[in-house]
């Protein structure tokens, strides 16, 4: 079965320090990898989105890794801020079909 | 927010009573979805379209009933509101399909639905 599982489910971290969270996937064939931040009362938004080929990629901040031979995922964050207060998706969808998976999503709190 | 445009935003309905939400996007996507989104649980895909007049189910449809007559308006319909579909309802829109390599997907803000 596609599973796509985040860990940890939740995070609390000061502000300024680092963090890195987690996605473990058993979706097979793989397309693509992808992170989204969903703020409280909000849609998800994009950060990043990785392939087959890629294994790092960043936006500011955020560092996404993929290594698609142990089908797993990190997205480091530098530096946080309070605006990183947020729930961080994993999404991840297979070449063979129209759907994707999402992870249940790991919440991170951060505190001044 | 990409040009999405949710529907109410909020609502409260008695069990049993029809409801519609309404997506509407200005983006000329082909693709929209609507998603639900409860705790313990990630997004789930409740219907999808791929074009005016062509939907299909998602993992958890039963209960719900969509619509697309026109490429900028996807509804979802619950005929007969229960408790189990108290939730927040997330309608996205891509240009391609998000499985199979396809393009992101742009999210509204949501609509929480309460049934009581």
């Amino acid at each position: 079965k596609n599973q796509v599982e985040q860990s940890p489910q939740s995070l609390i971290i000061l502000e300024g320090k680092n963090c890195t969270l987690q996605c473990n996937y058993t979706v097979s064939p793989f397309s693509n990898l992808r992170w989204y931040k969903q703020d409280t009362g909000r849609g998800p938004v994009s950060l990043t989105i990785m392939t087959f080929s890629e294994n790092t990629k960043s936006n500011g901040r955020y560092t996404a890794t993929l290594d698609a031979d142990t089908k797993q995922s990190s997205l480091h964050i530098t530096a946080s801020q309070l605006s990183d207060s947020a729930s961080y998706i994993c999404v991840v969808s297979g070449r063979r079909d129209d759907k994707i998976i999402f992870g249940k999503g790991t919440r991170l709190h951060i505190l001044p | 927010d990409a040009g999405i445009t949710q529907s109410p935003r909020h609502k409260v309905t008695e069990t049993g009573t029809p409801v519609t939400l309404r997506c509407h996007q200005t983006e000329n996507h082909r693709y929209m979805y609507w998603y639900r989104q409860d705790p313990g649980h990630g997004l789930r895909l409740i219907h999808y379209s791929y074009g005016v007049k062509d939907t299909d189910k998602g993992e958890v449809s039963d209960g719900y009933s969509v619509s697309r007559s026109k490429t900028e308006d996807f509804l979802l319909t619950l005929e007969s509101a229960t408790s189990s579909q108290t939730s927040v309802y997330f309608c996205a829109i891509s240009e391609s399909s998000q499985g199979g390599g396809g393009t992101e997907a742009f999210f509204g803000q949501g609509t929480r639905l309460t049934v009581v």
